[in-house]
């Protein structure tokens, strides 16, 4: 949404460039975590997503890594386009029920053509 | 958007009044979650329903009341509208109340307090 980027951080790629958006999780009971993308104007869109029990996933052209050790979280996007410009938030759950989740601040990405 | 709307997407309130947004969906999706979206704070639950007539408080309740008499309709009710309600808010739905299943939102609604 609007006026969501202010004071976000920032990643600006080229196209074609992988892009990496990271974010640091601070509960250590959170067994499930969500990578998101907002589009200006829009809902978050599901794009990810990782179990506390694995440390890697794939979908297409995404990429999620899980560091439990250091509560660390990263997307990897590979061949970043235009399209994929957008602000990225990640989520945990908190080792919660009724699957409510905490959201990160999030990261603009931006791609040049 | 998975099926959820949002309505209305935009309103201009005074403070003081109140204010019902409503959220759809078409998923028959059991759980519900109501979030407001501001600058420097990210994505934040207000309130929740794990069921018809089933609700409970988020992190940033005051102010807010919810209602869910049927599975497809969540409502969100600002009793007295003040300038910090000022927000966009997102509906939410899941099919799944386990700690491991992703919510789908909707397009939001964009409320300004005056």
């Amino acid at each position: 949404g609007e006026n969501v980027g202010l004071h976000l951080p920032t990643l600006s790629v080229q196209e074609g460039d992988n892009s990496i958006i990271n974010c640091a999780y601070s509960n250590s009971a959170s067994d499930y975590f969500i990578w998101y993308k907002q589009e200006s104007g829009k809902g978050p869109q599901f794009i990810i997503d990782i179990r506390s029990n694995m440390d890697k996933r794939q979908g297409q052209r995404v990429t999620v890594l899980l560091n439990k050790t250091v509560k660390h979280l990263s997307l990897q996007i590979a061949a970043t386009q235009p399209g994929d410009s957008a602000v990225y938030f990640c989520a945990e759950n908190g080792g919660t029920s009724y699957g409510k989740l905490t959201f990160g601040q999030g990261t603009i990405l931006t791609v040049h053509p | 958007d998975a099926g959820i709307t949002q309505s209305p997407r935009h309103k201009v309130t005074e403070t003081g009044t109140p204010v019902t947004l409503r959220c759809h969906q078409t998923e028959n999706h059991r759980y519900m979650y109501w979030y407001r979206q501001d600058p420097g704070h990210g994505l934040r639950l207000i309130h929740y329903s794990y069921g018809v007539k089933d609700t409970d408080k988020g992190e940033v309740s005051d102010g807010y009341s919810v209602s869910r008499s049927k599975t497809e309709d969540f409502l969100l009710t600002l009793e007295s509208a003040t300038s910090s309600q000022t927000s966009v808010y997102f509906c939410a739905i899941s099919d799944r109340g386990t700690g491991d299943n992703e919510q789908f939102f909707g397009p939001g609604t964009r409320l300004t307090v005056l």
